[in-house]
């Protein structure tokens, strides 16, 4: 167990629809990344928060935001989704902002019908 | 933009053999190298990292790595496979300034009897 959260474990949902996926870091861990893998892509970081504020950004659609909240919770929404949004999506936390040692969620299973 | 290249989408050996799970990294500074390992329907686990200390890194479960800078790698070996062993392994680079782990495409283990 990484100490990390991921909520819901599988989502199925319909094309246009909007999904939230929500992540619970470790304990005293203030950065949140986002990642997602699908089979076409592979792994791929999506966006970066820490302690509240946005750090960095990869390769995240318009239609995806997040945010993270002062409880240190981070939340990934995805909008106006597509088949192609099929993916797995992992959150992982870390102590600080370079990122030396990042520990990963289960992930949520994201299946767009 | 700093980039890791894992050669061999899969790898088999035999239950008591060596492992040997190839990453080179491209990058004109000193990265900080990664190998995590994801079993099935699991999330990524760190198996070890190099920050620029000692080259020969040993991580969980027996695996170990060593950082080459003259052959640009970050080998992960194992003197002896067990079937637990069985799972995907990706090699990871943190680029230098950024706050984000960029993934190789993965090689998948697989151990026989």
């Amino acid at each position: 167990d990484s100490g990390v959260t991921q909520t819901p474990k599988h989502l199925i949902t319909a094309t246009g629809q909007r999904v939230t996926l929500r992540c619970s870091p470790r304990s005293g861990d203030l950065s949140v990344y986002w990642y997602q893998q699908s089979l076409d892509q592979g792994l791929q970081f999506l966006i970066q928060y820490y302690n509240g504020e946005e750090r960095a950004k990869g390769n995240i659609l318009e239609r995806f935001s997040a945010q993270q909240f002062p409880d240190l919770h981070s939340e990934l929404n995805l909008s106006s989704l597509e088949l192609g949004d099929s993916a797995l999506y992992f959150c992982a936390s870390s102590v600080g902002t370079q990122n030396t040692e990042a520990f990963f969620g289960q992930g949520t299973r994201l299946t767009v019908v | 933009a700093q980039s890791v290249t894992q050669l061999g989408s899969h790898v088999s050996v035999s239950e008591g053999a060596l492992v040997l799970l190839r990453c080179n990294y491209s990058s004109s500074v000193p990265p900080y190298l990664f190998w995590y390992v994801q079993y099935p329907n699991q999330g990524l686990q760190l198996l070890l990292k190099y920050t620029s200390a000692a080259t020969l890194v040993k991580g969980i479960n027996g695996f170990e790595a060593e950082f080459k800078k003259s052959e640009t790698s970050f080998h992960l070996t194992k003197p002896s496979a067990h079937m637990s062993d069985a799972a995907e392994y990706f090699c990871a680079v943190t680029p230098t300034g950024f706050q984000k782990l960029v993934f190789g495409t993965g090689t998948r283990l697989l151990v026989s009897p």
